[in-house]
């Protein structure tokens, strides 16, 4: 497609409950990351994937969150037992490869996680 | 501990004025850094950017200045338009295998 696409857009999910937000990046795109933005804040970094390889998950915020991009194109984030300090809004963004740092990344929209 | 802060949560200049947006960073190690642009509902717009061996960067009415000695980044609209009303957020990178951080974003509204 012609841009980051996020699915889905919304998510009401009950405490406890596990959820799976999916990401298709731009086709042909290298890197890929996942960045969590809390209501009047910047997005924070997740995690980081070049092709299939995971290399930097240092942002994840405990072990309840897992990435993967099993085939090097679509990623999946999951939360496991999510809890209210999940509910944020969880964003995509891909590159084509690391090293053009001043194209910057291209963003997709975003799904609003919402834990109740 | 906050690596890029912009200390101004909101902006509200005239249409057809100037707007300066500004945002400091901590660490003399940054190689790039960018601006973008987010509306309601969508997902942030990479806007201009710029590099640590230049002190300035122009596209159409966007232009960035950097000032490294005092580690401190700017981004002036001119002459600013109703439609540019949204959140700017900084955003910091390093040559390295290190990902962007971002600043909280400055609200900017331009009024007609």
């Amino acid at each position: 497609g012609a841009g980051v696409s996020q699915s889905p857009r919304y998510k009401v999910a009950k405490r406890g409950q596990d959820v799976a937000l999916r990401c298709d990046p731009i086709s042909g795109h290298v890197s890929l990351f996942w960045y969590q933005q809390a209501l009047g804040q910047g997005p924070e970094f997740l995690t980081y994937f070049q092709n299939e390889a995971q290399l930097d998950k240092s942002g994840l915020p405990s072990d309840r969150f897992f990435a993967e991009r099993p085939e090097g194109s679509v990623s999946t984030l999951k939360i496991q037992r999510t809890q209210q300090e999940d509910s944020a809004v969880y964003l995509c963004a891909s590159s084509l490869k690391w090293d053009t740092p001043l194209g910057g990344y291209t963003f997709g929209s975003g799904t609003r996680l919402t834990v109740v | 501990d906050q690596q890029v802060k912009q200390n101004s949560p909101s902006l509200s200049v005239q249409e057809g004025r100037i707007s300066i947006l500004n945002c400091d960073y901590t660490n003399s190690m940054f190689d790039y850094f960018l601006w973008y642009k987010k509306y309601p509902a969508e997902g942030p717009t990479f806007l201009i950017s710029i590099s640590s061996i230049k002190d300035k960067n122009e596209d159409g009415r966007f232009t960035v200045f950097l000032n490294k000695s005092a580690k401190h980044l700017s981004l002036h609209i001119v002459p600013s338009q109703p439609g540019d009303s949204a959140v700017y957020f900084c955003a910091v990178l390093n040559s390295g295998n290190t990902p962007l951080v971002f600043g909280k974003g400055t609200r900017l509204s331009v009024i007609a």
